[in-house]
């Protein structure tokens, strides 16, 4: 069956670093991935969506890779900030027609001042 | 982009009653959809709101205990029905296009049943 595997431990780094989270899948054959924040109590928000036929997508201080050899996304926060706490979720679009997200666990990550 | 209400935004309810959830969207989306969120783990997917017609459900989830409604592009709801204290969770309404695109999300319902 699809998964999607997000590292369930949180991520902690000082402020000022680049924080990168991980996303990998198995027996999927998404058309493209998203990155999404969510925080306490709050709903997802959307950060980027990425294509299968993209390597990489950035957009401002935030990047994200998708290598589809590997069944893996990287995302990257540069010059991190304490605001950026948060838990960040990783969902995939099967190709073939469906638009429904599915949705890593998502990991935590902390940023220290 | 679109903007979602979606209310209560929280809510204690004594078992074997039932709640309705509203999802109120400020723009025309083609997709709604209903998520559960326990603490700690993914969105899992529990039906997608059809205007006008009868949700399609996810496996597991069955129209008689969370039945569902959109009689309109905009809004739609979900009532969770007899409730047991395994329903305790968050419950999010979500919005979209049938174009690969951002999903967009209400704040959430705290549900707990005692």
């Amino acid at each position: 069956s699809q998964k999607i595997e997000q590292n369930s431990e949180a991520l902690n780094i000082q402020e000022g670093k680049t924080a990168t989270l991980t996303c990998n899948y198995t027996n999927y054959s998404p058309a493209y991935l998203q990155w999404y924040r969510q925080d306490p109590g709050r709903g997802p928000v959307f950060l980027l969506l990425i294509r299968e036929n993209e390597k990489e997508k950035r957009k401002e201080r935030l990047k994200v890779t998708f290598d589809t050899t590997l069944k893996q996304s990287l995302f990257h926060i540069t010059a991190s900030q304490p605001a950026d706490s948060a838990t960040y979720l990783c969902a995939l679009e099967a190709s073939g027609g469906s638009y429904i997200p599915t949705f890593g666990r998502g990991t935590s990550l902390i940023v220290h001042p | 982009s679109a903007v979602i209400s979606q209310k209560p935004s929280r809510d204690i309810c004594q078992r074997g009653t039932s709640l309705t959830i509203q999802c109120q969207v400020d723009s025309q989306v083609t997709m709604m959809f209903w998520y559960r969120q326990q603490p700690g783990q993914s969105l899992t997917l529990i039906a997608t709101a059809n205007q006008g017609s009868e949700a399609t459900y996810e496996s597991g989830f069955v129209i008689d205990k969370f039945p569902i409604s959109r009689p309109n592009l905009t809004f739609s709801t979900l009532t969770v029905s007899n409730m047991s204290p395994e329903d305790s969770s968050i419950y999010l309404c979500s919005a979209g296009t049938a174009i690969p695109s951002e999903a967009f999300f209400g704040q959430g319902t705290r549900l707990t049943v005692v």
